[in-house]
């Protein structure tokens, strides 16, 4: 199985802040990246598909890029309603393998 | 408004079995791959099953595999997780979930609890 590793684990930052998260595969998985949100007791979210596809609706200060094995979300100017955990997921292999989470919080 | 709602959670005894069910509505259900995704409690995402639009193919994660069955049935727009075997490393939220093409799980249920615990 891909094993997708997440760094940080939890990142404290402040509203206007830019944040970075990274994401690294075991192997190669192409651009077959996604990124969610998602805050306690809700679903996730689908925020960016292909490494950097911006999801319909998603504000254009998430970013994604990255490609092989080494990938990162973005965050331009941090909101109140950007604290949440976010997942990135490899879809080049089955099984579709999920990160552990990054929990962004305020400081 | 594409809407996924599950049912057929809550308790159930080690070793017992369980069948989810996700409703889906909003959108043309026969064309899209659908997945389960569980989060046990204060957990990641752990993907567990996913069917092709027809049927004719399904992927488990392995601690499921041979204990867990997914299935559909477009004519009623219908998802399913049949649970057999069950653990205490089951107990989770499990999420229906929506494969947007080649991009990623674009609409999620509210999700259903399963607690394996006697």
């Amino acid at each position: 199985d891909i094993q997708m590793t997440q760094s940080p684990s939890t990142l404290s930052a402040s509203v206007g802040d830019r944040v970075t998260i990274t994401c690294r595969a075991s192997q190669s998985i192409l651009s077959w990246l996604a990124w969610y949100q998602q805050k306690p007791g809700k679903a996730p979210n689908l925020l960016i598909y292909r490494a950097s596809g911006l999801q319909i609706g998603v504000p254009s200060r998430f970013s994604g890029s990255g490609s092989g094995t080494e990938f990162t979300l973005t965050i331009t100017s941090l909101q109140p309603d950007d604290f949440a955990t976010y997942y990135c997921q490899q879809y080049k292999t089955y099984p579709f393998t999920f990160g552990q989470g990054t929990k962004l919080d305020i400081k | 408004e594409v809407q996924l709602v599950e049912s057929g959670g809550g308790l159930v005894q080690p070793g017992g079995s369980r069948r989810l069910s996700c409703a889906a509505s909003g959108f043309t259900f026969r064309t899209y791959w659908m997945s389960w995704v569980r989060q046990a409690p204060g957990k990641g995402l752990e993907w567990v099953a996913f069917i092709k639009e027809d049927g004719s193919e399904k992927y488990y994660v392995d601690s499921v595999r041979g204990r867990f069955t997914i299935s559909r049935d477009n004519a009623r727009n219908s998802l399913s997780l049949q649970m057999s075997s069950l653990r205490a490393e089951d107990t989770a939220v499990y999420y229906c979930a929506r494969w947007w093409h080649d991009a990623g799980y674009d609409h999620w249920g509210l999700g259903i609890r399963v607690t394996v615990s006697s």
